[in-house]
Order: C-alpha cells, then sequence, then structure tokens
C-alpha cells in the first residue's frame, strides 16, 4: 500500500520568514508527486514533479524531488499571510488506474 | 468554464438516511474522482472512474456507491448513513488520470447524526 508521510505537522512562522515542508513517499511504480495547497475549501493546484533534481517555481514558492531519497520539500520564501493554509503532498502511481494518494498535509499559519 | 460542481455544500442526515452527493464537471475530462476528507487528515480516496461506464474502487469505499452514466456526472450515493461518514466529500476530474493535475470541487460538508 503506498503511503506519504508529511512533516511537520503544523509550522507557525513570521511573515517574511522562510519555510520548508517536507514529503516523503513509499510507492509502486512510481510517477509524479504532486503539491496542492489547501486554504477553507478544495484543494488547488501548485506542482506536478516527475524528475529528480528538477526545481519547479511560481513566484516565491519551490519545489524539488530527490527519488533516490523517495522525498520532496515545498520552499515558501518570504511568507506572507495568504500563504497560510495546509499543503498536501500526493504520489501518483503507476499501478492499476493512476491513483493520488495522499499524506496529512502541513498546517502552516503565517503570524503578521 | 464553471469546472467542477458539487451540490448541496452542506448537508445534515440522520442515521440511517439516504442520499446522493452530486458532482458535475465541463472540462469534458475522462477521470473523476471521489474523495472524503476527516478533520486533521489528507484526502482519502472512495471511488473514482476512468471514463462513462467505469468506476473502481478507492481506499475507503465501504457504505458508498458510485455510478457514471456519462462523462460530465458522477454521483456518490450513501445508502445507510453512519456517524463515520460525517467528513467533507470533495469530487475532482482530471483529463489523463494523474498526467494532469486533478481539479477539486468546493466540498460537500456531511454531517451525520
Amino acid at each position: 500500500e503506498d503511503k506519504v508521510v508529511q512533516s511537520p505537522l503544523s509550522l507557525v512562522v513570521h511573515e517574511g520568514d522562510t519555510v520548508t515542508l517536507n514529503c516523503s513517499y513509499e510507492v509502486t511504480n512510481f510517477r509524479s508527486l504532486l503539491w496542492y495547497k489547501q486554504e477553507k475549501k478544495a484543494p488547488t493546484f501548485l506542482f506536478m514533479l516527475t524528475s529528480s533534481g528538477i526545481e519547479k517555481k511560481s513566484g516565491r514558492l519551490s519545489s524539488i524531488l530527490d527519488k533516490k531519497e523517495l522525498s520532496s520539500i515545498l520552499n515558501i520564501t518570504a511568507t506572507q499571510t495568504g500563504d497560510s493554509a495546509i499543503y498536501l503532498c500526493a504520489d501518483l502511481s503507476n499501478f492499476g488506474n493512476e491513483k493520488l494518494t495522499f499524506g496529512t498535509g502541513t498546517r502552516l499559519t503565517i503570524i503578521p | 468554464n464553471a469546472g467542477v460542481t458539487q451540490t448541496p455544500k452542506f448537508r445534515i442526515l440522520k442515521i440511517g438516511q439516504s442520499m446522493t452527493l452530486q458532482c458535475t464537471q465541463d472540462m469534458n475530462h475522462n477521470y473523476m474522482y471521489w474523495y472524503r476528507q476527516d478533520p486533521g487528515m489528507g484526502l482519502k480516496l472512495i471511488y473514482y472512474s476512468v471514463g462513462a461506464g467505469i468506476t473502481d474502487k478507492g481506499e475507503v469505499p465501504n457504505g458508498y456507491n458510485v455510478s457514471r452514466s456519462t462523462t460530465e456526472d458522477f454521483p456518490l450515493r450513501l445508502e445507510l448513513a453512519a456517524p463515520s461518514q460525517t467528513s467533507v466529500y470533495f469530487c475532482a476530474s482530471s483529463y489523463r488520470g494523474g498526467k494532469n493535475e486533478q481539479y477539486f470541487g468546493p466540498g460537500t460538508r456531511l454531517t451525520v447524526t
């Protein structure tokens, strides 16, 4: 059974700080790893990572995959209060019909 | 495009009642999914569908049923509601399974008492 573990479970930082969120996975036939941001409602897509070592960036957010270590990190620089959310990591396996397995998420709180 | 829409937004059920959660997408996506999210937990896959007429169980299918008669619609049926089914339910769709990201609906908050 696929497993995704995120750490820390929660994180509280001050506005302007840089944070690093971690995701590790155990999956059969790994294909890609996805990051989502969940505020009050539905998760919204951030990144999909398929190749090891390639960094994906969008503004202050970036993510990188380490296939050797079976892990990924999500970095947020110069954090803002609008970054407060739950960040979900999910892995996609190539087994069956391409199902996502989600971690429990990291709850990030930015203090003004 | 409206994207993925879900109805209702909120619902309170009594134990043993039945209901259907509706999900519709207008992006012509082949793949559709139902997840539940319990407080402080990640999303768990209930059922998914890779196209009209094809459905399959996810991680937590017990107590639920689905059908996929059209590409657009993927309703989730609860036959005998139990308190353990109190959760937030999300429907999602994607063009080709995980090759494209999943787009999520706004969710249905269900309480069973």
